[in-house]
């Protein structure tokens, strides 16, 4: 059975506070690997995908690794704002479908 | 800016009851998923069509779902008969996949039904 863990399940920061959090997937038979951005009672966005190793994505703040070896990948919020405040999924191809994790729940507060 | 649509976006029924749930997805997108968001279970794939048709329905309970696309601008889920354990919310995301693989090409989720089983 294909395992998505994500950790930590959630976080509290302060506002101008640089944070990360972790997406671990099995390392056998992987694809890809994506990381989506989801606000309450808003629809997941979609923010990398990531397919090789050693890879690193970065859009404005936020920034992305992959280690397909170990099964693995960081996000990194940089300066963290209450607008960042959201659900952060991440999911695995390794069968041809994504299998989502149970996403990490950043709070910001000012 | 092209998105993907949902309807209705709420609904409440009682059990035993058909439920019909609708999706366009983006214009030329060739591939269509429907996800369902539980407690327990998180997001998971009930069913995915690529050029319209089925290719991985493995995650839908066969008895009672069902899915489909009419044509290219819009999916369907039909519950039948519908089941207080039901009760979730349902995303309908369509995606641009290059080549060959669903699991390698960015998603693009509609705003989810809500549906309520009483």
């Amino acid at each position: 059975i294909l395992n998505v863990e994500q950790s930590p399940q959630s976080l509290h920061v302060q506002e101008g506070d640089s944070t990360n959090f972790t997406c671990s997937f099995p390392s056998s038979n992987f694809y890809a690997l994506h990381w989506y951005r989801w606000e309450t009672a808003k629809s997941p966005e979609a923010l990398f995908v990531m397919t090789l190793n050693g890879d690193e994505k970065k859009k404005g703040r936020i920034s992305a690794t992959l280690n397909t070896k170990e099964g693995y990948s960081y996000l990194y919020i940089k300066g963290s704002q209450p607008e960042d405040s959201a659900t952060y999924l991440c999911g695995s191809g390794n069968t041809g479908k994504l299998i989502f994790g149970q996403g990490t729940t950043l709070q910001v507060k000012p | 800016d092209a998105r993907v649509t949902q309807t209705p976006r709420h609904k409440v029924t009682e059990m035993g009851q058909e439920v019909t749930m609708r999706c366009q997805p983006i214009l030329g997108h060739n591939t269509v998923f429907w996800y369902r968001q539980t407690m327990m279970q998180g997001l998971e794939l009930l069913a995915y069509f690529r050029n319209r048709a089925p290719l991985d329905d493995s995650g839908m309970p066969k008895d009672r779902f069902s899915a489909e696309m009419p044509d290219a601008t819009l999916a369907t889920l039909k519950i039948q008969p519908s089941e207080p354990r039901d009760s979730a919310v349902y995303f309908c995301a369509s995606g641009l996949v290059r080549d060959g693989r669903t699991d390698t090409d960015t998603q693009y989720f509609g705003p989810g039904t809500r549906l309520t089983v009483l």
